[in-house]
């Protein structure tokens, strides 16, 4: 069965700093990976995805992820932070028969 | 803002109530989702329709029961819940139960006295 980690509860940067919030993976045969966000009581809001092709994938808000396949990660990047990026991010991976599970969240807190 | 509603927003019921939270999509999805988000613990899949026929059921009890009348409502029945039900309950959609990014509803936060 697939899983997903993400090693870090929290992470705190400085606004303008680069940031990065981990994700590790395990699941049989080719990984479909995505990353959501959540601000306080809204709901997840998808930021982006990988299916299949460039490794460097772009999304939302300016946030990025590289799909590391000998490593099994999917980092979540941004090269600025913003305070408005603080939320709840979530990590997720489906198999190929279409389970999808999801990481238990790390807080970001940017700090002006 | 994503297309997925929700309600009620918040619930509060005792053990020995029946209440049902809805969820709609005006997005034309064939798929919809129910999850339950518990602080600090991965999202839990409970549920999950395609073209109005439930094709998972992850272990979820019986207190739990959902209703997919149509693609676009999605209900989740509650009846003799525990405390350790209260949680935040998220409904989800996508075009189809695949590759398919989900968009989410804003939740129901249910608290169980």
């Amino acid at each position: 069965a697939q899983s997903v980690a993400q090693p870090e509860d929290q992470v705190n940067v400085a606004e303008g700093n680069p940031l990065t919030v981990k994700c590790t993976y395990s699941v049989s045969g080719n990984p479909y990976l995505f990353w959501y966000v959540q601000y306080p009581n809204r709901g997840l809001q998808f930021l982006l995805k990988y299916i299949t092709g460039d490794n460097l994938v772009k999304g939302s808000y300016g946030f990025e992820a590289e799909f590391n396949k000998s490593q099994t990660s999917f980092h979540l990047k941004k090269p600025s932070a913003l305070v408005s990026d603080s939320a709840l991010y979530f990590c997720a991976v489906r198999d190929g028969n279409n389970d999808m599970r999801f990481g238990a969240g790390t807080r970001l807190t940017v700090k002006p | 803002e994503t297309g997925v509603t929700q309600t009620p927003r918040h619930l509060v019921m005792g053990m020995t109530n029946k209440k049902s939270l809805k969820c709609e999509q005006h997005l034309g999805h064939n798929a919809m989702y129910w999850y339950k988000q518990s602080a600090k613990k991965p999202l839990e899949l409970m549920f999950v329709y395609s073209l109005e026929e439930r094709v998972e059921n992850n272990s979820v009890p019986s207190r739990f029961s959902p209703e997919c009348p149509n693609s676009s409502h999605l209900f989740l029945h509650l009846h003799t819940l525990q405390p350790e039900d209260s949680a935040l309950y998220l409904c989800a959609s996508s075009q189809d139960v695949g590759t398919n990014t989900q968009y989410f509803g804003p939740g129901t936060r249910l608290t169980v006295l």
